[in-house]
């Protein structure tokens, strides 16, 4: 079946540093990719999506690429803010499912 | 526009006693989700309803755990009895028709069941 496996955190970087968590996924066809991010206390909130191979989704000054070649949606951001802090949940779906990784929990100090 | 709203937020109760969460989606929206999330995990689907039809429900157990969602909005979870596993945040979702329109949450409801 479908899975996402996301680079294992938690992640703690300082003000300003340069991001990258990974993600990688299996599935049948060609399913969309999402970045969810959940802040302390809140629901989980769509970052940015992807829907085609080659496709860059970006918001917030976060990145990423959908990679079908490498299977891959790498998030990524060149310079990372207090208020970034949060759980990022990389994911796939189409047709209506939709499959979550594990979630990775960035701190960033100042 | 009013988001997923869920309801209660947190709830504590004890094992072997029912429970019941309550999601309103975003208006319009025909496909609502249950997920459960567990401490340090990703969301997990439960079941998945397209207008009043659920047609996703493989991951339900359903020897305790029901949900419906009779006119095609609201829709209702229920586990009774509940077991101590049960703890875990529940999480209501909904989204337009469409292949790749994503998600909108709620901000779930806390169950601990002691």
């Amino acid at each position: 079946g479908d899975s996402v496996t996301q680079m294992e955190g938690p992640v703690t970087l300082s003000e300003e540093a340069c991001l990258t968590i990974n993600c990688t996924y299996t599935a049948t066809g060609y399913p969309s990719l999402f970045w969810y991010v959940q802040y302390p206390g809140e629901g989980l909130q769509l970052l940015l999506k992807a829907t085609k191979a080659d496709d860059k989704g970006s918001n917030k000054g976060f990145e990423a690429t959908y990679r079908k070649e490498t299977t891959s949606f790498h998030l990524e951001k060149g310079s990372v803010q207090v208020s970034d802090s949060a759980v990022y949940f990389c994911a796939l779906g189409g047709a209506g499912k939709s499959t979550f990784g594990d979630g990775t929990t960035l701190t960033v100090k100042p | 526009e009013a988001g997923v709203v869920q309801s209660p937020r947190y709830k504590i109760i004890e094992k072997k006693q029912p429970v019941a969460f309550w999601c309103n989606p975003i208006s319009g929206h025909n496909t609502l989700y249950w997920y459960r999330q567990n401490l340090g995990q990703g969301p997990e689907l439960l079941i998945r309803y397209e207008n009043e039809e659920a047609v996703d429900d493989s991951q339900l157990p359903k020897d305790r755990f029901s949900a419906e969602r009779l006119k095609g909005v609201d829709s209702t979870l229920k586990i009774q009895p509940a077991e101590l596993g049960d703890s875990a945040v529940y999480l209501c979702a909904s989204r337009t028709t469409g292949m790749n329109t994503e998600a909108f949450f709620g901000q779930g409801t806390r169950l601990t069941v002691v």
